[in-house]
């Protein structure tokens, strides 16, 4: 079946500009984690939604990033006002209701912030 | 939540056993151990997961000792193509609210 699907693959953009990045989990999964890795470096965590449940926006590193999961499913990644800091590899995985492995992520969307 | 150590890099060569260990002093009662591997431009791959003892698959095999202070994954005869970033994850996987937290792995080279 489909995995995660994230898009787009690669975004290159202004510094100053807002982003926007999508994330379509697996069917029926219930949590979603958004993970960033910059360039060498483990994967940090960003956010995480599990079903209706209020999401753990802990690792979100300021207030220029939200995000939101439409319907429990669909998620997007917004960064407004990018820095060149942002650039990162952005990760998505889901699960089926958040406990056990992480067996699917999605292979990421690449910020080049310029 | 428990801190992992684990080395930082790795040089093997192919056809050799790799067994990669991770230090997990504070682990908690309720806690599992995760392997995970990571390919260039490519989100992580779950590998392994135990509690105590030894846990095989068709991969990796997970040990466990008795204290479960640490954890070795061992990966039998390599081949180029596991060449990766190796993650190991100490956490409660129950409960519906458990968020993986990756280190900076164990970059494994595996040369011909």
């Amino acid at each position: 079946g489909a995995g995660v699907s994230q898009s787009p693959s690669n975004k290159v953009t202004e510094k100053g500009k807002d982003v926007e990045l999508r994330c379509d989990p697996i069917s029926g999964h219930t949590a979603l984690y958004w993970y960033r890795q910059s360039l060498g470096q483990g994967l940090e965590f960003l956010i995480y939604f599990q079903g209706n449940s209020a999401p753990d926006k802990s690792g979100l590193p300021s207030d220029r990033f939200s995000a939101e999961r439409t319907g429990g499913s669909v998620s997007t990644l917004t960064i407004q006002r990018t820095q060149q800091e942002d650039s990162a590899v952005y990760l998505c995985a889901s699960s089926l209701d958040g406990s056990g492995g992480l067996n699917d992520f999605g292979s990421g969307t690449r910020l080049t912030v310029v | 939540l428990a801190k992992t150590t684990q080395p930082i890099s790795m040089d093997s060569y192919e056809g050799q056993e790799v067994n990669i260990t991770c230090s997990h002093n504070n682990i908690a009662t309720n806690d599992y151990i995760t392997w995970y591997q990571q390919f260039p431009s490519q989100g992580p791959r779950f590998i392994i997961q135990g509690y105590k003892t030894k846990v095989t698959n068709e991969v990796a095999s997970l040990f466990i000792p008795a204290d479960r202070k640490s954890s070795t994954l061992s990966l039998p005869r390599v081949s180029l193509s596991d060449t990766a970033v190796y993650y190991c994850l100490v956490g409660d996987i129950g409960g519906g609210s458990y968020i993986p937290t990756f280190g900076r792995g164990t970059s494994l080279i595996v040369h011909p």
